[in-house]
């Protein structure tokens, strides 16, 4: 059980493209669902957290003109980025929390963001 | 300081060796602690989820936390060369998880 599935899993794309990413739980509702970036040996860094239905809250430093968050529904939530420049490139992670009390967060096994 | 502070290793064992895997935090707020396990290019795997203070075994994981010392250990037990990968603890006060920056394994045959 709590299988959280991210799609696209790479992307390469050249400077300027916006880039969706989804992040769907499968087998469980996910109040909250949760953005992470990381960068290569380092560790996850928290960029923003959806509740479904409202707007997302992000993290200090984390453009959310950049970075657009939708939580439509109790199963996907969806990044997108931006006009995206090398800069951008990295390793984008969600997580998802079921509902109830004291729920653990279960990651999707990212998407590796190029862009040329 | 950091809030967590984990050693990055590598840690390198033989076949069937006891694994200590160890991370210290200074918030005395925290409250919910993880253990997961990240293998290259994939995203974290939850292996245990501890509430305040105490023991968690799962097969041949064992967390242990320890609130007064600000301290949480993982416990593998019998290593496999398939236990390999990167082990990031975490930790909570409400939602928002702190990381430690992952500790890489490596479990030569």
């Amino acid at each position: 059980g709590a299988v959280v599935s991210q799609h696209p899993s790479r992307v390469i794309c050249k400077s300027g493209t916006s880039v969706k990413i989804e992040c769907r739980s499968l087998d469980f509702q996910a109040t909250t669902m949760f953005w992470y970036r990381q960068f290569p040996k380092q560790s996850l860094m928290l960029m923003a957290t959806s509740n479904e239905g409202s707007k997302a809250t992000y993290e200090q430093g984390v453009e959310k003109d950049k970075f657009l968050i939708n939580h439509a529904s109790l199963t996907l939530s969806t990044l997108t980025v931006t006009s995206a420049h090398p800069e951008d490139s990295s390793f984008y992670i969600c997580s998802a929390r079921g509902q109830g009390p004291n729920q653990p967060q279960h990651f999707g096994d990212g998407t590796r963001l190029s862009i040329l | 300081q950091k809030e967590v502070e984990q050693d990055p290793g590598p840690l390198s064992v033989p076949e069937g060796a006891i694994v200590s895997l160890n991370c210290t935090y200074s918030n005395s707020a925290f409250q919910y602690f993880m253990w997961y396990r990240q293998y290259s290019r994939k995203g974290p795997e939850l292996l245990m989820y501890t509430y305040s203070s105490g023991n968690k075994e799962d097969g041949r994981f064992t967390a242990q936390v320890d609130k007064s010392s600000k301290y949480i250990s993982l416990f593998i037990r019998d290593s496999q060369p398939s236990d390999s990968a990167t082990y990031l603890c975490a930790m909570s006060e409400t939602d928002k998880l702190i990381f430690g920056t992952g500790t890489r394994l490596q479990v030569f045959p």
